[in-house]
């Protein structure tokens, strides 16, 4: 089956500066890839999402790269705000019969004033 | 429009007693999905709905957790007999039968067996 994994596992950045996180996924036929923010004791949040016909999305300040070759993608934040201060989660999935979405292991991100 | 609703919120029991738990997807979402998320993980699924039918389970204990979707809107997930280790919240999510879709996530149980 499919696994994700996710790094860096924490990551602190000072207000301003970009923060990466990187996941790479075992399954060639995963297709799918969201990311979701998780604010302390709250319920993870889609932020972005991308699939596997493109290379990269971006939306603000957020971007998403991927690489099916290497099978890894990224989350690129710029221009880090306090409240970017989160759970980042990515997932991959097959987008056939209902998405059975796969979830590495989670990145604290601190975004410090 | 309304989001995912569980019940109940936060749940403590002691080991080897049962529990359950119910989700209300959005309204028009086929597909439900139960996950498991012990602190510091990410969610793992445990079973998955499309309608009324079971789309995958293959990670769900089935020698004690059970779920149900009766008439392919509501569900409940029931532990019997609970252990240390179920300690964790969980969560239901929804989304629409289509691909590629957004699953959208309820607030979560927070399960404490002790």
């Amino acid at each position: 089956g499919e696994n994700v994994e996710q790094h860096p596992s924490t990551l602190s950045v000072q207000e301003g500066d970009s923060a990466v996180i990187k996941c790479t996924y075992s399954d060639s036929a995963s297709n799918y890839f969201p990311w979701y923010k998780q604010e302390l004791g709250k319920r993870p949040q889609l932020i972005i999402d991308i699939r596997s016909n493109v290379g990269e999305k971006k939306d603000q300040r957020i971007a998403v790269t991927l690489n099916k070759t290497a099978k890894h993608f990224s989350l690129h934040i710029t221009e880090t705000q306090p409240e970017d201060s989160a759970v980042y989660f990515c997932a991959a999935s097959r987008a056939l019969g209902g998405q059975n979405f796969v979830f590495g292991p989670g990145t604290r991100l601190s975004v410090l004033p | 429009e309304a989001g995912v609703a569980q019940s109940p919120r936060y749940k403590i029991i002691e080991k080897r007693q049962s529990v359950a738990f119910w989700c209300n997807p959005i309204s028009g979402h086929a597909t439900l999905y139960w996950y498991q998320q012990i602190l510091g993980q990410g969610p793992k699924l445990l079973i998955q709905f499309q309608n009324n039918g079971v789309v995958d389970d293959s990670q769900l204990p089935k020698d004690r957790f059970s779920a149900e979707r009766l008439k392919g809107v509501d569900s409940t997930l029931k532990i019997q007999p609970a252990k240390l280790e179920d300690s964790a919240v969980y969560l239901c999510a929804s989304s629409l039968v289509a691909v590629f879709n957004e699953q959208f996530f309820g607030p979560g149980t927070r399960l404490t067996v002790l």
